[in-house]
């Protein structure tokens, strides 16, 4: 079964620091993994996603991720926070394009003044 | 459409009372899910359409809950006698498959059940 652990339910950046959010799957099969942001009070919002090809995945917003078979991780990054980027993030694995996903549990960022 | 829309945005309900959520996909997508999304829980899978496949209800906590997927487009999510841990947030997603495989959420409807 497929499963995804999310490092961090909370995380604090300041503004213009990097951002790193952390996850770790597991999968029998090669994945399919994504990215989605959710701003308060709205829905999510797929930020970018690694089906195959590229092992680096760049999204919208600057963010980016990159998938690294060998330690089961598909970290997402961004070089600089704007204020803006706060919200909660999803890490999600679906075992291929006809299966539902399996969100982690989230990862809620703060960003610092 | 251009997006998936999801009605009502939110629903208070009475304890025991039966309630229906609607889910309108976007046109020419053949997956839709639905997800329940509680505070701190992370998102919980419920039920997903395929086409005309029978639908996967792997993920539905009882059987008070039931969905259905009129021709192939619109779906209703029906909670029978609402009980207080149903209080969530129902988020509904549709999907191309293949290549183009990602999920497309709609705003979701927020359930208080009182």
């Amino acid at each position: 079964a497929q499963s995804v652990t999310q490092l961090g339910s909370h995380v604090s950046v300041s503004e213009g620091a990097l951002v790193l959010l952390r996850c770790n799957y597991s999968s029998s099969v090669p994945p399919y993994l994504f990215w989605y942001v959710q701003y308060p009070n709205q829905g999510l919002q797929l930020l970018l996603k690694y089906t195959t090809g590229a092992t680096l995945v760049k999204g919208i917003n600057g963010f980016e991720a990159e998938f690294k078979k060998s330690e089961t991780s598909f970290h997402l990054t961004k070089p600089s926070a704007h204020m803006s980027d706060a919200a909660e993030y999803f890490c999600a694995v679906s075992e291929s394009g006809n299966t539902p996903l399996v969100f982690g549990k989230g990862t809620r960022l703060s960003v610092i003044a | 459409g251009a997006g998936v829309s999801q009605s009502p945005s939110n629903k208070v309900t009475e304890k025991g009372k039966d309630v229906e959520l609607r889910c309108d996909p976007i046109s020419g997508h053949t997956a839709l899910y639905w997800y329940r999304q509680s505070l701190g829980q992370g998102l919980e899978f419920l039920i997903y359409f395929q086409g005309n496949s029978a639908p996967d209800k792997s993920g539905l906590p009882s059987d008070r809950f039931s969905a259905e997927r009129t021709g192939g487009s619109v779906s209703t999510l029906t909670i029978q006698r609402t009980q207080q841990e149903d209080s969530a947030v129902y988020l509904c997603a549709s999907s191309a498959t293949g290549r183009n495989y990602g999920y497309t959420f709609g705003s979701g409807t927020r359930l208080t059940v009182v």
